[in-house]
């Protein structure tokens, strides 16, 4: 069985420039949640999705916005980069309900803002 | 405080070691522990997923939860270099929908 895809793996971009990151989850799991890992803050969350919509949400400014697709496929969006968006992008998938089922991850796209 | 502390280390054994990993935790209400493994420049790897207080071992590896404690551990037995990664603990149920995450610990296993 397929793990969860992401791509591209990494991503050169410039302050003021916009980003979509892609995530293709594991068969069959219908949940898929967005994280923004760096050295300082580890691990946070940005979004959750499922059957196409919104299910959760972290603190993270309007400048970052996903979009699920009937496939569960998803997709993540951040505008008006900025030097602090500097970070890898993880993505994982779990069956329904990632309260009680664990997430499974893709390798993620490291962005880097010059 | 934060929800899930977890120390960084580096934590850095002999080959052939057993290495205990922990993470304590505030909210009592967590029902569901997870450990996972990150190498560099990939994504974080699940390695143990447990249910409520207990221990459940996977090879090499064991894992323990203390509710009463709100305490977790990942021992890791004859451990190997190519063990060596972070190692991320994290928690979830009880209304937590998403898991909160430790900020992982490094080890190191040298020959």
């Amino acid at each position: 069985k397929a793990g969860v895809t992401q791509t591209p793996r990494y991503l050169i971009k410039t302050r003021g420039q916009q980003v979509t990151l892609s995530c293709s989850p594991i068969s069959g799991h219908r949940s898929v949640s967005w994280y923004q890992q760096t050295p300082g803050q580890g691990l946070q969350f940005l979004f959750e999705y499922f059957s196409e919509t919104q299910r959760n949400k972290g603190n993270f400014p309007g400048r970052f916005s996903g979009r699920q697709f009937s496939n569960s496929r998803s997709e993540m969006n951040v505008s008006t980069l900025e030097l602090g968006d500097s970070a890898l992008y993880l993505c994982a998938s779990s069956l329904e309900d990632s309260s009680n089922q664990p997430q499974h991850f893709g390798d993620g796209t490291r962005l880097s803002i010059l | 405080q934060k929800e899930v502390e977890q120390d960084p280390g580096p934590l850095s054994v002999p080959e052939g070691a057993i290495v205990s990993l922990n993470c304590t935790y505030s909210n009592s209400a967590f029902q569901y522990f997870m450990w996972y493994r990150q190498y560099s420049r990939k994504g974080p790897e699940l390695l143990m997923y447990t249910y409520s207080s207990g221990n459940k071992e996977d090879g090499r590896f064991t894992a323990q939860v203390d509710k009463s404690s709100k305490y977790i551990s990942l021992f890791i037995r004859d451990s190997q270099p190519s063990d060596s990664a972070t190692y991320l603990c994290a928690m979830s149920g009880g209304g937590s929908y998403i898991p909160t995450f430790g900020r992982g610990t490094s080890l190191i296993v040298h020959p």
